[in-house]
């Protein structure tokens, strides 16, 4: 069955200091893989997304993420974190099932301290 | 461009009252989903459709249903409410019938059931 694990619920780094989210997935075929970030009573914003080429994926808000095809993994990255990036980031994966859907990881909630 | 718009934003029901949750976008999207948003359960897909008179069932479609009589509505109904539907329910739409584009979320509606 497809699914997608962001192991850590909550993370908490120092302002300034480099950030790393972890998600693996589950599926059968090449993914294609999203971070999605949550800010407090809002909606969910793209940061970024891979589904072919360099594994190496640059987002928005000097976000990156890895894809990893032997680990089954997509990390996502960040050398310096801001004190606006707390927030709560999400893991998708969008498979090809006989439909097209989307599935999401529990989320990471990230603290940022100054 | 409005984006993806949600109506209400809060909404309180009894147990057994009926209700529906309005969804709709203006960028021509054909795929539109519907989540719930649980504490330490992330996103869960509900209903989906990949296009006007197309729906599918998501993750959790019970007690839900949907219709997509247009490309730019795609509306939640509630047949009879329990506290388990008590969540923030998102709307999402994403350019074509595929798993591979970005999807836009709505602002969310937080529903209660007393």
């Amino acid at each position: 069955a497809q699914s997608v694990t962001q192991p850590d619920i909550h993370i908490t780094v120092s302002e300034g200091a480099s950030l790393e989210l972890r998600c693996n997935y589950s599926y059968g075929a090449t993914p294609y893989l999203f971070w999605y970030v949550q800010s407090p009573g809002q909606g969910l914003q793209l940061l970024l997304k891979y589904f072919s080429g360099d594994t190496l994926v640059q987002g928005i808000k000097g976000f990156e993420a890895e894809f990893k095809r032997s680990q089954s993994s997509f990390n996502l990255r960040k050398p310096s974190v801001h004190w606006s990036d707390a927030a709560e980031y999400f893991c998708a994966v969008g498979v090809v099932s006989g439909t097209y859907k989307y599935i999401f990881g529990t989320g990471t909630r990230l603290k940022v301290l100054a | 461009n409005a984006g993806v718009t949600q109506t209400p934003k809060f909404q309180v029901l009894k147990t057994g009252q009926s209700m529906t949750l309005q969804c709709a976008q203006d960028m021509n999207h054909e795929y539109m989903s519907w989540y719930r948003q649980d504490p330490g359960m992330g996103l869960r897909l509900i209903h989906y459709s990949v296009g006007a008179g197309i729906t599918d069932q998501g993750e959790v479609p019970n007690g839900y249903n949907v219709s997509r009589s247009t490309t730019e509505d795609f509306p939640l109904r509630l047949l009879s409410a329990a506290p388990s539907q008590t969540s923030v329910y998102f709307c999402a739409s994403s350019y074509g019938a595929s798993s591979y584009n970005e999807q836009f979320f709505g602002p969310g509606t937080r529903l209660t059931v007393l």
